[in-house]
């Protein structure tokens, strides 16, 4: 199993620009998270899916913000205009129904806007 | 909604020594507790979960508690290594979603 994936993994855009994340769940996983890291605000939900619906988006920042996930095997996260207060490592993670609670994560995409 | 708080911030012991790290939930319906640690530049990675119906969980060197009435959980960490050396974070959750709390800096000192 590949785990996770995200792409891409580093990102550097100007503020203004359009930026898309990818993340590609773990076969079987019929949940899917976005989560945000800073050193001031941590781990923080933006987002989840369960079986392609979104469930729950209290966490997206604001209308600049939006996520898809088109089928089982793909999400999106799309900032735009992307702003330098959204740089940060932007997680997917995933899990099953059922069984194991705990969430496997991508490795990330570190996101710098200039 | 669910407010994780965890302590302390960072956190430096002795090689050998033992590690606590302390974490309060605010959401009483909260029954999945889990712990990742993340080392620098990584990913979060789950080292050990406990649920609502369990006070106790031991893995090797770490273990958690919790104290459901208090709504505390901790982590403790046996005879640490220089390989302890990293962020860990404690969360909850009541339904699909985790909660995390603010992490806490594990230095493990030579």
């Amino acid at each position: 199993d590949a785990g996770v994936i995200q792409s891409p993994r580093h990102e550097v855009t100007e503020m203004g620009q359009e930026v898309t994340l990818r993340c590609k769940p773990i076969s079987g996983h019929d949940y899917l998270f976005w989560y945000r890291q800073t050193m001031m605000r941590g781990l923080e939900l933006l987002i989840y899916f369960n079986n392609n619906v979104p469930i729950d988006d209290s966490g997206m920042p604001e209308d600049r913000f939006s996520a898809k996930m088109p089928n089982a095997s793909f999400s999106t996260l799309k900032i735009q205009p992307s702003e330098p207060r959204d740089s940060a490592v932007y997680f997917c993670a995933s899990r099953p129904t059922g069984g194991a609670l705990g969430y496997t994560f991508g490795s990330g995409t570190r996101l710098t806007v200039v | 909604g669910e407010n994780v708080e965890q302590h302390p911030s960072t956190l430096s012991v002795q090689e050998g020594d033992s590690a606590v790290i302390k974490c309060t939930y605010s959401d009483s319906a909260s029954n999945y507790f889990p712990w990742y640690k993340q080392e620098l530049g990584k990913r979060p990675q789950l080292i050990i979960d406990i649920r609502s119906n369990v006070g106790e969980k031991k893995d090797q060197r770490i273990a958690v508690t919790l104290n459901k009435t208090a709504k505390h959980f901790s982590l403790h960490i046996t005879e640490t290594q220089p390989e302890d050396s990293a962020v860990y974070f404690c969360a909850a959750s009541r339904d699909d979603k985790i909660i995390f709390g603010k992490g806490t800096r594990l230095h493990i000192l030579p």
